[in-house]
């Protein structure tokens, strides 16, 4: 069974503070995309990479970086913790680069910045 | 307009009713369509995946594309308990470097 992990499934983290959020599959996917997910605003991209040591920005990156020195993981760096950073967070895969392959989801990692 | 709209919900109906879920776009370069499935505090999960127009049935489950209108439904039939989730749907189009486009969700709760 294909698998996305995300490391942890609850944080709680104090404001200011440097904060990883890690991301494995085990796919061998290429695509890889990160996701916060809030009541009312629906899923919205952060980043996301097309391959090792790749990154392109999506929707919403202001305080957020990646990283991705290996294929198969996928890091949210928050580098200054802030109280609206509080949210679902979602790591997903894909293996197509064209053809519209759906994505596999993690469980995703609910952070809370007090 | 927004890419994908969907109907935000939340929708609650009882057991072995039949549920229309639905989502319109206005990008006519979508090709591909799909629908996720998410649990509560958990991860979306693919449901369903139809290229261009037309129908697919998997068991309870039928999604159904119709591009000239730009519309997309998924029909529950017998709804379940089990069914209660958070049900999104999502579209791309061909070419390299297409992402998917995700409406926000709608929240459909099945009453035993």
């Amino acid at each position: 069974d294909v698998k996305v992990t995300q490391s942890s499934r609850y944080l709680v983290k104090r404001t200011g503070e440097k904060v990883f959020l890690e991301c494995v599959q085990d796919m061998d996917h290429e695509n890889m995309f990160w996701y916060r997910q809030d009541p009312g605003l629906g899923l919205r991209l952060i980043y996301f990479s097309y391959d090792v040591k790749m990154k392109e920005k999506g929707d919403i990156p202001e305080g957020y970086s990646v990283s991705r020195e290996k294929k198969e993981r996928f890091s949210l760096i928050l580098e200054s913790a802030s109280t609206n950073q509080t949210s679902m967070y979602l790591c997903a895969s894909s293996w197509s680069r064209g053809s519209g392959g759906g994505y596999t989801f993690g469980s995703g990692t609910r952070l809370t910045v007090v | 307009q927004k890419e994908v709209e969907q109907d935000p919900g939340p929708l609650s109906v009882p057991e072995g009713a039949i549920v229309s879920l639905n989502c319109t776009y206005s990008n006519s370069a979508f090709q591909y369509f799909m629908w996720y499935r998410q649990y509560s505090r958990k991860g979306p999960e693919l449901l369903m995946y139809t290229y261009s127009s037309g129908n697919k049935e998997d068991g309870r489950f039928t999604a159904q594309v119709d591009k000239s209108s730009k519309y997309i439904s998924l029909f529950i039939r017998d709804s379940q308990p089990s069914d209660s989730a958070t049900y999104l749907c999502a579209m791309t189009p061909t070419g390299a470097n297409s992402k998917l486009t995700f409406g926000k969700g709608i929240t459909l709760s099945v009453r035993p």
